[in-house]
């Protein structure tokens, strides 16, 4: 597609199960980004790759997340033994590479319901 | 560290109102500064962009500049319409050590009313 595609849009699971979020950039940017939006925090950066390393972790709240990226393209995040507080949209982002004035270009998200 | 302010909201308009959403900034270097919109029940999307002082960025009708004296890139439009009823973040792309990530502000959520 045209655009930055995430899935699944909604997923509603139990605490302390894991959840893996999927992000498929779109073909050709080398560029992508996680973030999370939340009530309380507003939108926060979680991680960066360039191709399939992840130079900035930074934004990784704890070690029950982590994420790969596999081909320069289709990315996954995982939540291990999820907790209420990680309820939130998680976003995914692409550009066309790291520079300072590319737009990211972003997906519809994953709302993620921890019950 | 990097970080934007933006105007406390939410912002109440009638249709055709000018409208002003402020943003200041705080970056080290020389960042790239944006405005992204999410209409409800949507994503983020980029609306306008700025990448050096003094850089008009434009579209919808919609405006910002890039006011390096005063750290500030403040949202205009001079008559809104009911469809510009949404959520509005200012963002900044320090480049650099940052890896391209944005910073952004907390959200000014706009509504229009006929």
């Amino acid at each position: 597609g045209a655009g930055v595609s995430q899935s699944p849009s909604n997923k509603v699971t139990e605490k302390g199960k894991d959840v893996e979020l999927r992000c498929d950039p779109i073909s050709g940017h080398t560029a992508l980004y996680w973030y999370r939006q939340s009530l309380g925090q507003g939108l926060e950066f979680l991680i960066y790759f360039q191709g399939n390393s992840a130079p900035d972790k930074s934004g990784l709240p704890s070690d029950r997340f982590s994420a790969e990226r596999t081909g320069g393209s289709v990315s996954t995040l995982t939540i291990q033994r999820t907790q209420q507080e990680d309820s939130a949209v998680y976003l995914c982002a692409s550009s066309r590479d790291r520079g300072n004035n590319q737009p990211q270009h972003f997906g519809d998200g994953t709302r993620l319901s921890i019950l | 560290g990097d970080s934007v302010t933006q105007m406390e909201g939410p912002v109440t308009l009638s249709e055709e109102a000018f409208l002003t959403i402020n943003c200041t900034y705080t970056a080290t270097g020389y960042p790239s500064l944006f405005w992204y919109v999410q209409y409800p029940g949507e994503g983020l999307q980029l609306l306008l962009k700025a990448t050096k002082a003094d850089d008009k960025g434009s579209n919808k009708g919609f405006e910002a500049t890039y006011r390096k004296e005063t750290t500030s890139f403040h949202l205009e439009k001079g008559s809104v319409q009911v469809s510009d009823s949404a959520v509005y973040f200012c963002a900044l792309n320090a480049g650099g050590t940052s890896y391209g990530k944005l910073t952004f502000g907390q959200g000014t959520i706009l509504t229009v009313h006929p």
